[in-house]
C-alpha cells in the first residue's frame, strides 16, 4: 500500500529565509504526488503537482518542488518567505496505475517568523 | 464554478442528537469524497463515492456515521446520535477523477457539547 511521510510537523523559519518541507513516499510503482496547502479557518487547495515529465515542479506563490525517484522524495521549497506563506502544508501520494484514492501526509505547519 | 459548497459553516448540537452536513460538489465532477480533520488525528478519509456510489468506506468510525448521495450534485454525512468526541472540522471534496486534484470545500466546523 502507499504511504506517505512528513516527519516535520512544526517548522520555523525567519521572513525573507528559504525553507524546505520534507516529504517522502513509499511505492513499488509510479506515483502521482501532489502538495496542498490549508491556511487557517480554510479548506486544502492546491499548491503544485507531479504527473509527470519533468522532476522539477513549479507551483503558485513561488513554491517548487523536485521529484526524485531514487530516494523516493518529494520536498517542496521556496527561496523566500512571507508572512502570508503561514499555513499547513500537506503532502498526498497516489498510484499512477489503476484505481486508487489520494493518501495525504500528516501536514507540516509552517510558521514564518517576523 | 462556486466551488465546493458546504453547509452549515458552523454547527453546535447537544450530545444524542442528529447532525447532518451538506455538500455540494463541482458541477462534472464524478468523484466525491468527506473528510474529517482534528488536532489529534489529522486529516482522515471518511468515505467517497464515484458516480454517486459509495466505494470506500473503510475510514467512517463507527455505525453512527452514514453518508449518501442521492445525484451527482449533493451529499450528506450524517451522526446519528452525536458524542462529543466527534468535535471535528469535516470537509467535503471534489474531483474529476480519484487521483487527480480535490477541490476542498470550505468546512464544518462541528462542536457536540
Amino acid at each position: 500500500a502507499q504511504s506517505v511521510t512528513q516527519l516535520d510537523s512544526q517548522v520555523p523559519v525567519f521572513e525573507e529565509a528559504p525553507v524546505e518541507l520534507r516529504c517522502n513516499y513509499s511505492s513499488s510503482v509510479s506515483v502521482y504526488l501532489f502538495w496542498y496547502v490549508q491556511y487557517p479557518n480554510q479548506g486544502l487547495q492546491l499548491l503544485l503537482k507531479y504527473l509527470s515529465g519533468s522532476t522539477l515542479v513549479k507551483g503558485i506563490n513561488g513554491f517548487e518542488a523536485e521529484f526524485n525517484k531514487s530516494q523516493t522524495s518529494f520536498h517542496l521549497r521556496k527561496p523566500s518567505v512571507h508572512i502570508s506563506d503561514t499555513a499547513e502544508y500537506f503532502c498526498a501520494v497516489t498510484f499512477s496505475g489503476g484505481y486508487q484514492k489520494v493518501t495525504f501526509g500528516t501536514g507540516t505547519k509552517l510558521q514564518v517568523i517576523p | 464554478d462556486a466551488g465546493v459548497i458546504q453547509s452549515p459553516r458552523h454547527e453546535v448540537t447537544e450530545m444524542g442528537q442528529e447532525v447532518t452536513l451538506r455538500c455540494k460538489p463541482i458541477s462534472g465532477h464524478d468523484y466525491l469524497f468527506w473528510y474529517r480533520q482534528t488536532m489529534m488525528r489529522g486529516l482522515e478519509l471518511l468515505i467517497y463515492f464515484n458516480n454517486n456510489v459509495p466505494i470506500d468506506d473503510s475510514g467512517m468510525p463507527e455505525d453512527r456515521f452514514s453518508a449518501k448521495m442521492p445525484n451527482a450534485s449533493f451529499s450528506t454525512l450524517k451522526i446519528q446520535p452525536s458524542e462529543p468526541r466527534d468535535s471535528a472540522v469535516y470537509f467535503c471534496a471534489s474531483s474529476l477523477e480519484a487521483r487527480e486534484t480535490q477541490y476542498f470545500g470550505p468546512g464544518t466546523r462541528l462542536l457536540v457539547l
